[in-house]
């Protein structure tokens, strides 16, 4: 079963707007990961961030972790076409080794 | 960075027929591997672990005699989709685990596109 929820389920924006999406999860977890996919193609990890840390940055992306909320969030600053994908949390929990994927957040970028 | 394949990277095939799927590290040993299934605009659902050199962990809902995993080696994962039925179409995708500093890293293969006819 999924853990993780996400939000909004689509997302339409223009080039060179922002995007930002949420992640819920349910239980404690060691980490949390946000991955994109590209239609009908494998995953690309984007950023790791863990338990302890609250915000992590990796180019024109930022994460924040809030474990009280039990949420993160991707933004992604200065849209590109290129963006369009679909994007996925995924948590691991505190122990064990198994990833639990969100719902998934389908992003539009427009030119 | 870490690598891992699979092979095919899309299948068709009749219904009842049996598919086998690699997965494969290709510059790390991974003791852990796991088959995720995901179908069309919905997320990953992972369907079992496998453990090299032993039984395969199945998720609920997952039929272990359907779906055959032999992780033989520490670089090769095999799931195979036995008597396949259209219902079993979807895209089928393994990650291989390796132990590193910031903890449980996973790598993810590229999918395979399975279809029955």
């Amino acid at each position: 079963s999924q853990q993780g929820e996400e939000d909004p389920q689509a997302l339409s924006i223009q080039e060179g707007e922002n995007a930002t999406m949420n992640c819920s999860y349910k239980t404690s977890i060691n980490n949390l990961q946000w991955y994109r996919q590209n239609s009908g193609r494998g995953l690309v990890h984007l950023i790791l961030i863990r338990s302890n840390e609250r915000e992590k940055h990796s180019g024109r992306l930022r994460v924040t972790l809030d474990t009280s909320k039990k949420s993160s969030s991707l933004l992604i600053t200065a849209s590109r076409a290129a963006d369009t994908a679909s994007y996925f949390c995924a948590t691991l929990k505190a122990a064990g080794n198994k990833l639990t994927f969100g719902g998934g957040t389908r992003v539009l970028v427009k030119p | 960075g870490a690598v891992v394949s699979q092979h095919p990277s899309w299948v068709i095939c009749k219904s009842g027929t049996s598919v086998k799927i690699e997965c494969r590290s290709l510059d790390f040993q991974a003791t852990t591997m796991f088959w995720y299934r995901q179908f069309p605009k919905q997320s990953l659902m992972l369907m079992a672990t496998s453990n090299e050199g032993s039984k395969a962990t199945y998720e609920q809902g997952v039929e272990k005699d359907k779906f055959l995993i032999n992780h033989a080696s520490l670089t090769l994962s095999t799931l195979t989709v036995t008597s396949a039925h259209p219902e079993d179409s979807s895209f089928y995708i393994c990650s291989a685990h390796r132990s590193g500093v910031i903890g449980n890293e996973q790598f993810f293969g590229p999918g395979t596109r399975l279809t029955v006819l």
